[in-house]
């Protein structure tokens, strides 16, 4: 049981390059988020989905697009890389609702350089 | 605007002492809040949480006290041991209308010392 795995762990790309992040989870969560740290500005939700085939926006969407054509897998894709999107990007999983305390299962993280 | 707020940076205790770590929040609509830990290179772990219809959860030696009235909540670790030394942030939850979308604080980065 590897809970929520991310790929790659660190990654620098130049200015205007694309990238896909993907997060993997193991647990049959219906709900996975993809999150991004800043200093000083804790973490702040990107996309979310609530289940296959659903995607929805978060607090800080901009330059972003997801997908989750399967339950098990969310990818975060950026399409032209700007500086502004250097940070560290956290995926997480859970259950629906509030049958399991609202808690929120996290990947490693991924160490993002936009030069 | 920072809906959840964590005005303490960084918090130093010595080892064996309580740790107190603070979380004040804006939204009256939160009625979910959690706690969750994280060390460097790793993801958040979720710690401890508390539902609005109450004012103390206990687990170990972790304990959240919620005062509704002051919109505050705290974290109380006791006795403080160094592997607790760590970013812990809070973050609060609102209805069930949606996705369990959690606020996040900015966190405390907690030393415990010998």
């Amino acid at each position: 049981n590897a809970g929520v795995t991310q790929t790659p762990k660190f990654r620098v790309l130049k200015t205007g390059q694309s990238m896909t992040l993907l997060c993997a989870q193991d647990m049959n969560h219906e709900y996975m988020y993809w999150y991004r740290q800043d200093p000083g500005m804790g973490l702040r939700l990107i996309h979310y989905s609530v289940g296959e085939g659903t995607t929805a926006k978060g607090e800080v969407p901009d330059g972003y697009n997801v997908s989750r054509l399967k339950k098990q897998n969310f990818l975060l894709g950026l399409e032209s890389a700007a500086p502004s999107q250097t940070s560290v990007y956290f995926c997480a999983s859970s259950y629906s609702r509030r049958g399991h305390n609202n808690e929120q299962f996290f990947g490693p993280g991924t160490r993002l350089t936009v030069l | 605007d920072q809906q959840v707020k964590q005005n303490s940076p960084s918090l130093s205790v010595q080892e064996g002492r309580i740790s107190i770590l603070n979380c004040d929040y804006t939204n009256s609509m939160f009625d979910y809040f959690l706690w969750y830990k994280k060390y460097p290179a790793e993801g958040p772990t979720f710690l401890i949480s508390i539902s609005s219809i109450k004012d103390k959860n206990e687990d170990g030696r972790f304990t959240v006290f919620l005062n509704k009235s002051a919109k505050h909540l705290s974290l109380h670790i006791v006795p403080s041991q160094p592997g607790d030394s760590a970013v812990y942030f809070c973050a609060a939850s609102a209805g069930y209308s949606s996705a369990s979308k959690i606020i996040f604080g900015s966190g405390t980065r907690l030393s415990i010392r010998p």
